[in-house]
């Protein structure tokens, strides 16, 4: 399944299939994007990198995806578990001399067995 | 051994109070942040420091005021405390490298703070 990550949107995916989560991000300057993960009472966990100068990069399940011609950033979970059931947000770099992120509004993610 | 950890976790206040929340980093980093997220789960960054030096306000009342002793720690001061202030407040650390600031921030656990 795929949604894009504004309004808080939920994404419901059966275990098993993979995700894809969308983000646009504004700042054509922005050189360094990151996805978090939040459970519910828990701060933000990284989650995967990448720089601008990439199109793409794999982890551990997940890869980001980065088209800077459109400004948009996608995350993909293969095989989902019940245990990815959290907000993810994509947050961008505003590289203004220091780091600072900047964080898209979230997307839901439930994973039903 | 958590990484970054933050007191209290759950703080319940009358408006017009004063309190502070504390943040520890046991990594070794150089740079800590605060960020407030509000009940949309919208996650806004506040203050940034750098070896204890500002470097980053965005825009934060002055009722805010955060103070950094050491690299290890960054602390957040509220004055006269408002309904608007209830809110989940986190802090988050990195290690600064060459010039290139993308090195990834690590986050607490959160301060829950209602404001009644």
């Amino acid at each position: 399944g795929e949604s894009v990550g504004l309004h808080l949107p939920t994404l419901s995916v059966q275990e098993g299939d993979n995700s894809i989560i969308n983000c646009a991000y504004s700042n054509s300057a922005s050189d360094y994007f990151i996805w978090y993960k939040q459970e519910s009472g828990k701060g933000p966990q990284f989650i995967i990198d990448i720089r601008s100068n990439m199109d793409k990069r794999q982890g551990q399940r997940v890869t980001v995806l980065l088209n800077k011609t459109v400004k948009h950033l996608s995350l993909q979970i293969a095989a989902t578990q019940p245990g990815d059931s959290a907000v993810y947000f994509c947050a961008e770099n505003r590289n203004t001399g220091f780091q600072k992120l900047v964080f898209g509004t979230g997307t839901r993610l439930l994973v039903s067995p | 051994d958590t990484a970054v950890s933050q007191t209290p976790k759950y703080l319940v206040t009358q408006m017009g109070n004063d309190k502070s929340i504390k943040c520890e980093q046991n990594l070794g980093h150089d740079t800590m942040y605060w960020y407030k997220q509000d009940s949309k789960k919208f996650l806004k960054i506040m203050f940034s420091y750098n070896n204890k030096e500002l470097i980053i306000n965005e825009t934060v009342p002055n009722r805010f005021s955060p103070k950094s002793p050491d690299k290890a720690h960054l602390n957040l001061h509220i004055n006269s405390l408002e309904l608007g202030d209830s809110a989940v407040y986190f802090c988050a650390s990195r290690r600064t490298s060459g010039g290139l600031n993308q090195e990834t921030q690590y986050f607490g656990p959160g301060t829950r703070l209602l404001v009644l």
